[in-house]
């Protein structure tokens, strides 16, 4: 089993649609819970950090649950500009921050 | 725009070449990271330096070489690789110290690698 599982995808979705990407990690000894966003053939870029409090910014919302250790992002009024690969990372520390990141989800948004 | 530069952004090598991948951040971050990342596959860790020591190496084959010559610099030197060793290669770099929100990890563009 994979230490971090993502939706498969792709999500093909029109503009405007309300999208949710869900993501379960194994370890327990996660400390630190990210979204990256990677468009094709780029580098993958900090979306948002992950609280169990919940966080948004702007149209995007995360959410984390520790005892079911699920990791959720939704995305709302979708964009064309919002297609791109979204990575779940779960991080364990240790003097340094150790990635481990999902298959990745593609979205694609279309007029 | 990302703060951790990375050169060359292509590199086309053949399996007898020796080159190298270089990395540069001026954040004062004191963790450095190398991931190498194929087509539709996400990014896997292969070595992490912590204070300019190397803290993890995710059994990488050893003619993947990691040097890092101070707080700022990371390199991978390249030697004798084969084909199926072409990929993206990125660098990155965080805050040393726990894990935290705030320990945010950052990417470069990555150095795109074939190897003929």
């Amino acid at each position: 089993r994979k230490e971090v599982e993502q939706d498969p995808g792709p999500f093909n979705v029109p503009e405007g649609a309300t999208v949710a990407f869900n993501c379960t990690y194994s370890n327990s000894a996660s400390q630190s819970f990210f979204w990256y966003r990677q468009d094709c053939r780029k580098e993958p870029k900090l979306l948002m950090s992950v609280y169990s409090s919940g966080n948004e910014d702007g149209r995007f919302t995360a959410q984390l649950n520790r005892a079911s250790q699920y990791i959720s992002l939704l995305i709302r009024d979708s964009k064309l500009s919002d297609s791109a690969t979204y990575l779940c990372v779960v991080t364990r520390s240790g003097g340094y921050n150790k990635l481990i990141f999902g298959a990745g989800t593609r979205l694609a948004v279309h007029p | 725009d990302t703060e951790v530069t990375q050169t060359p952004k292509h590199l086309v090598m053949g399996m007898t070449n020796k080159k190298s991948l270089k990395c540069e951040q001026h954040m004062g971050h004191r963790a450095m990271y190398w991931y190498k990342q194929k087509a539709k596959k996400p990014p896997e860790l292969m070595f992490v330096y912590s204070y300019e020591k190397l803290s993890i190496n995710e059994s990488v084959p050893s003619r993947f070489s990691p040097e890092c010559p101070n707080s700022s610099l990371l390199n991978l030197h390249l030697h004798a690789l084969q084909p199926e060793d072409s990929a993206l290669y990125l660098c990155a770099s965080s805050q040393a110290g726990a894990g935290g929100s705030g320990n945010t990890i950052y990417f470069g563009e990555g150095s795109w690698l074939t190897v003929v």
